[in-house]
């Protein structure tokens, strides 16, 4: 079992509606977690990060994570063109290093 | 404030040779961590330095080396170049255990 997975798409949603990402993780000791959004060719891009179990919301963008379930989730609403690219979920269990999930491919339909 | 910067951003190396990769962290992150990214692979983690010190080390092979100095820079070695080293390497910094922000990244290509 990879120790953060991703689905890894594509996902394809049409413009204006919501965009739904889901990751899993192995380590019950996690305490930290974050979201990039990678375009390609470029480095990744810090979207949200998220500690505690519920929802947090910032923009068109809402982070979810359920520590008991060990998901995290990322709803981008209003998806735009623009949103399309690779997602990236990150978690840091607790030492100092982060383990990446392979990325999910979001492409939004015009 | 300036972001995390990367030099050089392209190399082409051949088989057998080495490469220096240089990370500039953002003013004031103590913490510089260095990444492999490969569309097989993804993002893996090669290590991270804090204060000159390596914290913390992924699951690569020594040929793949680096250090910081005293005002953060950090450097990354891979000695004995192989074909399936090329990739996009990427340097993140944080101030703190949380949020790390990326560079640019260097693309090594090995010939």
């Amino acid at each position: 079992q990879k120790e953060v997975e991703q689905n890894s798409g594509p996902l394809s949603v049409p413009e204006g509606a919501i965009a739904s990402l889901n990751c899993t993780y192995s380590d019950r000791g996690s305490q930290s977690f974050f979201w990039y959004r990678q375009y390609s060719g470029k480095s990744p891009e810090l979207i949200m990060s998220i500690y505690s179990n519920g929802d947090k919301e910032d923009g068109r963008f809402t982070a979810q994570l359920n520590k008991a379930s060990q998901y995290v989730s990322l709803l981008i609403r209003d998806s735009q063109p623009s949103d399309s690219a690779t997602y990236l979920c990150a978690v840091a269990p607790g030492t100092y290093k982060y383990i990446f999930g392979t990325g999910t491919r979001l492409k939004v339909l015009a | 404030k300036a972001g995390v910067t990367q030099t050089p951003r392209y190399l082409i190396k051949t088989r057998g040779q080495q490469v220096t990769l240089s990370c500039s962290p953002i003013s004031g992150h103590r913490s510089v961590s260095w990444y492999q990214q490969t569309p097989g692979q993804g993002l893996q983690f090669l290590f991270e330095y804090f204060s000159e010190t390596q914290r913390n080390k992924g699951n690569f092979p020594g040929r793949f080396s680096g250090r910081q100095f005293s005002n953060s820079r950090s450097e990354m070695n891979v000695s004995t170049l192989e074909l399936g080293d090329s990739a996009l390497y990427l340097c993140a910094s944080k101030v703190s255990q949380e949020t790390q922000y990326f560079g640019p990244g260097t693309r090594l290509l090995v010939l």
